[in-house]
This record gives structure tokens, C-alpha cells and sequence, in this order.
């Protein structure tokens, strides 16, 4: 079954604690990307990938990193944390070239930031 | 730069009724558009596409149409259901694989 799959799903963590929300898809899927989705705001890429080691900004990418080291997985990483990171985060993945290619969410991770 | 424009939410409707749930969008050269829909507690999933002007995507029971004349995608069905509740999102794609979203519409549909 194809899946992307995040953890956690839930976390609330500390001002300035540095956490990890990973995703990993079992599609072999060159291109992944990381989303956050707040209200009024509908989604907005954080990071994207094209391929290993190939990682690029989306439109909201301060605060953010990632990194690409194996096809599979894709972690966003929040060296400090703070409040306005509080938001529903979701990772996706697609396939490379075409037009109307489909793309594939993770469940969403909701990270709140106290 | 490019964009979509959803209707504001919540769409409060009864069973059975007709629905349509507008979307505009602004970009350069020739984008191809979506719906996904995310459920409550999930991710979103494709629920229809359409690649060239004309098109129309169809799928359980909700059709949209590429406009390119008014730049549109109104999502339609024509008997909600219950289990049809959830966010709607429109999006275009634009260069390589860059999606970009609407601000999502909320449907609330009550027995």
C-alpha cells in the first residue's frame, strides 16, 4: 500500500528545543516537500526536494531545515522552536515530470510550541 | 505572482442539497488544476484534476471544469451527503511540481 508516513503525529515541545518530525514514503518518489497548514492561511511549502541531496525553499523556509540523504525520508528539522511554528504540518511526495501528477500527503503532524 | 481563490467557509448545507464551492485561479502559462480534500484528522487526497482547459474532472459524484476563459474551477456536486464534510482545497500546479493551494473551504453537511 502506498503510504507516507510522519511522526509524531502530535507534539508539544518548549521554546527553543530542537525537534525533528519525520516522513518517509515507501513509493520511491523522486520529489518530497513539507507543508504547514494554518487557518486563513491554507498550505504553504516550507521545503522541497527534487531528488537525494537536492533540497530547495518553498515560500515560508526561516526557522526550517531539512536534509535528503536516502530517497525514503525527508525530516524537517526546528533547530528553536518558537510559538509561531505552532501550526499542522504535513509532508508529501510526488512523481517527478507530467502535468496533473497526483500528490501524496502524510496524516499531518500538529506541533504546538509553548 | 500565482495563486487560487476559494469562497469562505464554512458551506453549511442539508443532505441532498446541490453544492458548488467557487475557485479562482491567477498564473502564467498553463497550469493544471486540482481538488483535494482532507477529511477530519487526515491528510488531504486528491479527489479530482483536470489538465487542459475544457477538462473535466469527475470523481464520486463531484465534477469541476477548467475554465480558462474565467480562470475558474468551481467544485460541484449535485446531492451532498454526510460523509462528504470535510475541507475542500483547490490548487494549481505551476512549473515543476509546485503546488499551490487555496485557503481551503470548509463543508459542514447536516442530516
Amino acid at each position: 500500500e502506498a503510504q507516507v508516513t510522519q511522526n509524531p503525529r502530535y507534539l508539544i515541545t518548549v521554546t527553543g528545543k530542537k525537534l525533528t518530525v519525520t516522513c518517509s514514503q515507501n513509493m520511491n518518489h523522486e520529489y518530497m516537500s513539507w507543508y504547514r497548514q494554518d487557518p486563513g492561511l491554507g498550505l504553504r511549502q516550507i521545503y522541497y526536494s527534487m531528488n537525494v541531496e537536492v533540497t530547495d525553499k518553498g515560500d515560508v523556509p526561516e526557522g526550517y531545515k531539512v536534509s535528503r540523504k536516502e530517497k525514503r525520508n525527508f525530516p524537517l528539522i526546528l533547530e528553536s522552536p518558537s510559538p509561531n511554528q505552532t501550526s499542522l504540518y504535513f509532508c508529501a511526495t510526488a512523481e517527478i515530470g507530467g502535468r496533473g501528477t497526483e500528490a501524496f500527503f502524510g496524516q499531518g503532524t500538529r506541533l504546538t510550541v509553548v | 505572482g500565482n495563486s487560487v481563490t476559494q469562497m469562505e467557509g464554512p458551506v453549511t448545507l442539508s443532505e441532498e442539497a446541490f453544492l458548488t464551492i467557487n475557485c479562482t485561479y491567477t498564473a502564467t502559462g498553463y497550469p493544471s488544476l486540482f481538488w483535494y480534500v482532507q477529511y477530519p484528522g487526515e491528510g488531504l487526497q486528491l479527489l479530482l484534476k483536470a489538465t487542459k482547459a475544457d477538462d473535466k474532472g469527475s470523481n464520486k459524484g463531484f465534477e469541476a471544469t477548467y475554465r480558462k476563459e474565467t480562470t475558474s474551477f468551481h467544485l460541484e456536486k449535485g446531492s451532498v451527503q454526510v460523509s462528504d464534510s470535510a475541507v475542500y482545497f483547490c490548487a494549481l500546479i505551476t512549473g515543476f511540481q509546485k503546488l499551490v493551494f487555496g485557503t481551503g473551504t470548509r463543508l459542514l453537511v447536516s442530516p
